[in-house]
């Protein structure tokens, strides 16, 4: 089944630590995304990646980082410098970043600093 | 300063009724606008997209978009305890950017 996968599912990161969120997609899409969700809010975005080995930064990128090594995968690694990391990590991805084109999303990771 | 506003809730509906969920946008630019539904604690699914002015039907969801005004609502017919979740606005200002989301508004529809 072609899909979005992230993980963890859950995530606890102590402070001053790094921590690598693992997003894979099989559906052969171009474009990748990162959002972060809040309690009771919507979706701002972290980076974003068009295409391989290219990605720029979102609404909120500062204390993150990305890689594209490859059209599949697009890991998103929250730094010590984030002072505020728990939250609900969103992937998604479209098929590219023109037109009507619909973002997919996966499950989800829930990143808690302990 | 691209801004999607709606209304946090909860908007309470009885079973059968009619939910109302509406949407204003800040950048009059605007051209994609996306519904998406998010249940407690899973990730957002799309429901429909309009572009055009006016109504967009599917099932007992309809999409309506007035660019002038700069909102865009979605309606669901014959409400459902299971239609019971965040639903998400979504605008792109065109092509080559990005989603802006709103907050969400919170939907309990009751039997």
């Amino acid at each position: 089944d072609g899909g979005i996968t992230q993980s963890p599912k859950y995530l606890f990161r102590k402070e001053g630590q790094n921590v690598t969120l693992s997003c894979e997609q099989n559906l052969n899409h171009d474009a990748m995304y990162w959002y972060r969700q809040d309690p009771g809010q919507g979706l701002r975005l972290i980076y974003y990646s068009q295409i391989v080995n290219d990605f720029q930064k979102g609404d909120i990128a500062e204390g993150y980082s990305v890689s594209r090594e490859k059209k599949e995968s697009f890991p998103l690694t929250v730094t010590s410098a984030q002072k505020n990391p728990t939250a609900f990590y969103l992937c998604a991805s479209s098929i590219d970043i023109f037109g009507d084109t619909e973002a997919f999303f996966g499950q989800g990771t829930r990143l808690t600093v302990v | 300063q691209k801004e999607v506003e709606q209304n946090s809730g909860p908007l309470s509906v009885p079973e059968g009724a009619i939910a109302s969920l509406n949407c204003t946008y800040s950048d009059r630019g605007s051209q994609s606008f996306f519904w998406y539904r998010q249940y407690s604690g899973k990730s957002p699914e799309l429901i429909m997209f309009i572009y055009s002015n006016g109504d967009k039907e599917d099932g007992r969801f309809t999409a309506q978009l007035n660019k002038a005004s700069q909102y865009v609502s979605l309606l669901i017919r014959d409400s459902q305890p299971s239609d019971s979740a965040t639903y998400l606005c979504a605008v792109r200002l065109d092509a080559g950017n990005m989603l802006t989301f709103g907050g969400g508004t919170r939907l309990m529809v009751k039997p």
